[in-house]
C-alpha cells in the first residue's frame, strides 16, 4: 500500500512566479491536510480538505494561497506570486476518516530565489 | 492559543542509553501523537494515545498520556544510531469540525555510536 505521495520533492521558483504542489493521499484516504515547516521549526497547519470541499482553511494566508482536492486527481496547493518568505517545506498528510492519526508525505521543499 | 512545549530541545547520547522526553501544554488535549522526522523527510507516526493514563509501546518506544491530560512522555530504550532525528508531539486543536494538529517544538536526538 503506497504511502502519501508528493511531487515535486524540490521546487525552485523566482519571485513572482507560481508554485503548484501536488499530493496524492494514501489509497482509501479521503481527508487531506497541508502543513508548512519553516527551517528549524515545527509544522504549522494550513488547510484541511475532503473531496471537493475545504473543511478548515484557518491556517492559510488570506492572499496568494489556495488549495483544492478535486473529485478525481491529487490535491493541489497553489501559491501565486511567490515571495522569499514562502520558502519552506510543505507537507501533505492524509487520514482514512475524520481521525487525528494523520500520515505524512515526504514533503515538497520550495525555494524562492 | 494552544501550544505544545517539548523538552529537552536537544539530546546527545551514547548508543545503548535510554532516552526520555516530554511534551507539555497549558490546555487539555484528548489525543496525543508522537512523530519522528528524519532529515529531508516527512514525519512518521510512532504512537497515538487516546486516554488519560494510557501507556502504549511500539518496539523500543513507550509513550504515556499524562493523567492531567496536559502532558505526554516518550521513552526510547537501548537507543541505536537510526533513532537519530527530531521527535515531535502533536495534538488536535480544539473547537469546530477541524482535525488540524498542533505540533510541538521538537526534540532533536543525536546518538553517538
Amino acid at each position: 500500500n503506497a504511502g502519501v505521495m508528493q511531487n515535486p520533492r524540490h521546487l525552485v521558483r523566482r519571485r513572482g512566479q507560481e508554485a503548484r504542489l501536488r499530493c496524492s493521499p494514501m489509497k482509501g484516504h479521503s481527508h487531506v491536510y497541508w502543513y508548512r515547516q519553516l527551517p528549524e521549526e515545527g509544522l504549522k497547519f494550513m488547510v484541511y480538505l475532503q473531496k471537493e470541499n475545504i473543511i478548515d482553511e484557518s491556517g492559510m494566508p488570506k492572499e496568494r494561497f489556495s488549495a483544492e482536492f478535486p473529485k478525481e486527481g491529487p490535491s493541489i496547493l497553489r501559491i501565486q506570486q511567490v515571495v522569499r518568505g514562502d520558502s519552506a517545506a510543505y507537507f501533505c498528510a492524509s487520514s482514512p476518516t475524520s481521525t487525528h492519526e494523520q500520515y505524512f508525505g515526504p514533503g515538497t521543499r520550495l525555494t524562492v530565489t | 492559543g494552544q501550544q505544545l512545549n517539548q523538552s529537552p530541545q536537544s539530546m546527545f547520547i551514547q548508543e545503548g542509553e535510554d532516552v526520555s522526553m516530554n511534551c507539555t501544554s497549558s490546555s487539555i488535549f484528548n489525543t496525543w501523537l508522537w512523530y519522528k522526522q528524519d532529515p529531508g523527510e516527512g514525519p512518521v507516526l510512532l504512537i497515538a494515545l487516546y486516554k488519560a493514563g494510557e501507556l502504549t509501546s511500539n518496539g523500543r518506544l513507550t509513550a504515556q498520556f499524562g493523567i492531567t491530560r496536559k502532558d505526554s512522555f516518550l521513552n526510547i530504550s537501548a537507543s541505536i544510531p537510526s533513532d537519530v532525528g527530531i521527535y515531535f508531539c502533536a495534538g488536535p486543536a480544539y473547537g469546530g469540525a477541524t482535525n488540524k494538529l498542533i505540533f510541538g517544538t521538537g526534540t532533536l536526538l543525536a546518538v553517538q555510536p
